[in-house]
């Protein structure tokens, strides 16, 4: 299995651009990285997702070295309803199906 | 499209009695996901079928638990009996394909066992 490593925890400001590490040290080839915002009381959603180098999208961005064993999720301008818990996925392939496995996630606190 | 819709959103039934949760995927997704989510042990995955067919179901925690899905449209995740412990928030999920795609989870239903 794929795991990841996040840190449990970060604190902003609002404004600030924040940037949150995720460790996959064992990826497979096949397999995408994907996070996921959540709030509470909700389902998880989808923010981003990217195989390698850099991919953006009107939420967020996402760095990806060469390597593939780390990636970092990068929240531009953060507001206060940034506030929510962010999950790095890592798709865990292997014959015939596949899993999709969350880890802890990093809680991000944006503060006034 | 509404999206992934469960039912109920909550739930508190008593020791021992069956409960039954539902599932609406999104229309014209081949995968279907059940999670649970606890404080002490976060999301899990429980099963997930592919094209109506069970795929993988190891994360499912023991007998007391089933998942059906008779057809694309319709999942169903059966505790019987159930227990305090199954507390918690159970969501499903859809996607398209596999897991180069997003998943859509719909609102949850909170469960309490009393």
């Amino acid at each position: 299995l794929a795991k990841t490593t996040q840190p449990i925890s970060m604190d902003s400001y609002e404004g600030q651009e924040v940037n949150i590490t995720c460790s996959h040290n064992n990826i497979a080839t096949n397999d995408y990285i994907t996070w996921y915002q959540q709030f509470p009381s909700q389902g998880p959603r989808f923010i981003i997702q990217g195989y390698k180098t850099k991919v953006t999208n009107e939420v967020a961005s996402l760095f990806i070295p060469a390597d593939r064993k780390s990636s970092t999720l990068s929240l531009p301008r953060v507001s206060l309803s940034d506030t929510a818990v962010y999950y790095c996925l890592v798709g865990d392939s292997y014959t015939g199906g596949f899993k999709t496995i969350f880890g802890a996630g990093t809680r991000l606190f944006v503060k006034a | 499209d509404a999206g992934v819709i469960q039912s109920p959103r909550h739930e508190v039934t008593e020791m021992g009695q069956e409960v039954t949760l539902r599932c609406k995927p999104i229309s014209g997704h081949d995968y279907l996901f059940w999670y649970r989510q606890t404080m002490m042990r976060g999301l899990e995955l429980l099963i997930y079928f592919n094209n109506n067919v069970p795929i993988d179901d190891s994360g499912m925690p023991e007998d007391r638990f089933s998942a059906k899905m008779p057809n694309a449209s319709f999942s169903t995740l059966k505790i019987q009996p159930s227990e305090p412990r199954d507390s918690a928030v159970y969501f499903c999920a859809s996607s398209y394909t596999g897991y180069d795609t997003e998943a859509f989870f719909g609102q949850g239903t909170r469960l309490t066992v009393v």
